[in-house]
């Protein structure tokens, strides 16, 4: 079956520490997004990629970096510099034809913790 | 300003009865697309229903239904015969603008639903 496999499903995170948030999709398609969930937050957007080796920054891109190598893999990467990692991430991928109907398909999250 | 508004943090409704859900927006844009998602307790979206701007009939999916007020600028959902498993977090989302620049939406705070016997 199609779909967008996020890992892992939980992941914690020391004090000063870099970790690495998987996602792949076998749609074959051409945008990625990452989200980050807050409690009564809503979903903020931290960086899309429309093609790959090229990605944008989101509303909230600061302490976060990503890549996108493949079509299939768009990796986020929580820096030490991002003060609050504690949220619930978001993977989410689009055919990307422009059009104002197109809807996003989501992976079903990693939760991350500092500890 | 926050650009999609929704209001009710929680909502209880009982089995069979019909809910609707609130959902307004702030776009100067003429061409913009509105989304619903259901987020289960398992942490996945998915979605539901979508209205286009220019769409003159409001949207309907099974027993979803969108009540688009383009003049009132809102996009209510409505969802009829409730059943327990539509108790979840329920999302208001908007694309403005048509082609180029990424698909962004932009998600309200959520509502949760929660269906009762």
């Amino acid at each position: 079956d199609g779909g967008i496999t996020q890992s892992p499903k939980y992941l914690f995170r020391k004090e000063g520490q870099n970790v690495t948030l998987s996602c792949e999709q076998n749609l074959n398609h051409d945008a990625m997004y990452w989200y980050r969930q807050d409690p009564g937050q809503g979903l903020r957007l931290i960086y899309y990629s429309q093609i790959v080796n090229d990605f944008q920054k989101g509303d909230i891109a600061e302490g976060y970096s990503v890549s996108r190598e493949k079509k299939e893999s768009f990796p986020l990467t929580v820096t030490s510099a991002q003060k609050n990692p504690t949220a619930f991430y978001l993977c989410a991928s689009s055919i990307n034809t422009g059009e104002s109907n197109e809807k996003l398909f989501f992976g079903s999250g990693t939760q991350l913790s500092v500890l | 300003a926050q650009k999609i508004t929704q209001t009710q943090p929680g909502m209880f409704v009982q089995e069979k009865e019909a809910v609707t859900l609130d959902c307004t927006y702030d776009t100067s844009d003429q061409s913009y697309g509105l989304f619903w998602y259901k987020q289960p307790s398992s942490g996945e979206m998915i979605f539901l229903i979508y209205q286009g701007s220019y769409d003159e009939q409001n949207a309907t999916e099974g027993r979803y239904s969108l009540n688009f007020q383009k003049a009132r600028k809102s996009a209510n959902l409505v969802i009829s015969a409730s059943q327990l498993g539509d108790s979840a977090m329920y999302f208001c989302a908007m694309r403005e603008g048509r082609g180029g620049g990424g698909n962004k939406l932009t998600f309200g705070t959520g509502t949760q639903l929660k269906v009762e016997l």
